[in-house]
């Protein structure tokens, strides 16, 4: 199975200032047929279930406001939140589909500092 | 609306069965295929299970496998997690996700989860 691992495990950032999580695959998952990333970015609010942010590593789902941005290919990629809402303390989760096994990271949580 | 809202989940002791269920509505259900996944308290997501839109494809993680079963009636626009031979290990919040694009179904999909359920919680214990 793809291991992925996130890092900080936990990062406390001030409000309007940026929030970076780093995810790492232990395999790539860059599909060389379509060029594409299979790796996704969830947040997960406190109580509540994940909800997708960024697909194809890179691409924000409809809704997702334009402050997350995601980046990086094959095996190295971030999620950055360009300025910091009280709204986006929560839990981020990346998660590889290159594979059938959709593996996710351990996660990060954002705090206000 | 749009949603996913599983039920089932139970307190049931070791070695025990139970039967999870998610109901789906505002989509064509037959055309997406469907997951489980789970949560621990306080610790991560982990996938459990997968079907095509068809059925014809199912896959299981490893700690579960032999002991889970996924199906789903699409008439009834319901999914399903048969759990048995329960351990202490299975307790969690049980999610079902949608894929992110309808599908065939003859083959597995590889996409992201862009529809979640709010949960139902199994708690194994005696």
């Amino acid at each position: 199975d793809i291991v992925m691992t996130q890092s900080p495990d936990s990062l406390a950032v001030s409000l309007g200032e940026r929030a970076t999580i780093n995810c790492r695959s232990s395999q790539s998952v860059l599909y060389r047929p379509d060029n594409k990333n299979y790796l996704a970015w969830y947040q997960q609010r406190p109580g509540q279930p994940p909800k997708l942010l960024i697909y194809w590593a890179s691409t924000r789902e409809s809704g997702v406001p334009d402050r997350f941005r995601g980046s990086g290919s094959g095996t190295d990629f971030t999620l950055i939140i360009s300025s910091l809402q009280a709204e986006d303390v929560a839990v981020y989760y990346c998660q590889q589909y290159h594979t059938t096994s959709w593996t996710f990271g351990q996660g990060t949580r954002v705090e206000i500092k | 609306e749009v949603q996913l809202v599983e039920s089932g989940g139970a307190l049931v002791q070791p070695g025990g069965s139970l039967r999870l269920s998610c109901e789906a509505s505002g989509f064509t259900f037959s055309s997406y295929s469907m997951h489980w996944v789970r949560q621990a308290p306080g610790k991560g997501l982990e996938w459990v299970s997968y079907t095509s839109s068809s059925a014809s494809s199912k896959l299981y993680a490893d700690p579960v496998k032999g002991r889970f079963t996924i199906s789903r009636d699409n008439a009834k626009n319901s999914l399903f997690l048969e759990m048995k031979s329960l351990r202490d290990g299975d307790t969690a919040m049980y999610y079902c996700a949608r894929d992110r694009r309808s599908s065939s179904g003859w083959s597995v999909s590889y996409d992201a989860f862009d529809m979640w359920g709010q949960g139902t919680m199994v708690t194994v214990s005696s």
